[in-house]
């Protein structure tokens, strides 16, 4: 059964600050890692999506990175905004899963002025 | 605009009583979802539905129904089974092994 696990849950950072966020699965038969956002009371906006093929991609400020191998993903935001406030999740899509994911429990970052 | 629109907002059940939470979609796609929210974690799957009169049961499914019966639309009903159905409901659609569109969610709470 896939696991995904996002660490840390929160983080508070000031303004400006270039910062990362991890994911780690535990199958790495992945068919595609994505990133999302979630801002308070609201639905998921997909920010990256890699495909198992690639390394990383990139969003303007935002590039993320996967080691397949190692079960890991992380998410670097640079020159941090407090628009960037917000939940981020990070979800698998297994080869043998169809379109179903597997979310991780999010990482809440407050990103103060 | 093109999107996924559930509804309502916010939605209060009474013991025993059966509600229903809309999801409509017009992005013409083929795969409709429902997801549960809890405070501080992830999403978890309850339905899931890949074509028109057919769905799969996802992690959670028990307590829930859904129906497919029109492309564009995949109403989820939590039953009086469901003993703990407060929580954030999120519904999402995709072309067939596509990324995910998600609505805006409706938030069910207990009278």
């Amino acid at each position: 059964k896939q696991e995904v696990t996002q660490i840390p849950a929160a983080l508070s950072v000031p303004e400006g600050e270039n910062l990362v966020l991890n994911c780690s699965f535990t199958d790495s038969a992945i068919y595609n890692l994505q990133w999302f956002r979630q801002d308070p009371g609201k639905g998921l906006t997909s920010l990256l999506l890699i495909q198992s093929s690639q390394r990383e991609q990139t969003s303007g400020r935002l590039n993320a990175s996967l080691d397949k191998s190692s079960g890991r993903s992380t998410l670097y935001i640079a020159a941090s905004q407090p628009g960037d406030s917000a939940t981020y999740l990070c979800a698998v899509r297994r080869e043998t899963s169809g379109s179903r994911l597997t979310f991780g429990e999010g990482t809440q970052l407050t990103v103060n002025p | 605009d093109g999107g996924i629109t559930q509804s309502p907002k916010y939605l209060f059940r009474k013991e025993g009583q059966n509600v229903t939470l809309s999801c409509e979609q017009n992005l013409n796609h083929d795969a409709m979802y429902w997801y549960r929210q809890d405070p501080g974690q992830g999403l978890r799957l309850i339905y899931y539905s890949q074509i028109v009169n057919d769905f799969q049961k996802g992690d959670i499914a028990e307590g829930y129904s859904v129906s497919r019966e029109k492309k564009e639309s995949f109403p989820l009903t939590v039953t009086s089974a469901q003993k703990n159905p407060t929580a954030f409901y999120l519904c999402a659609s995709s072309f067939s092994g596509r990324p995910q569109h998600f609505g805006d969610g409706t938030r069910l709470s207990i009278l």
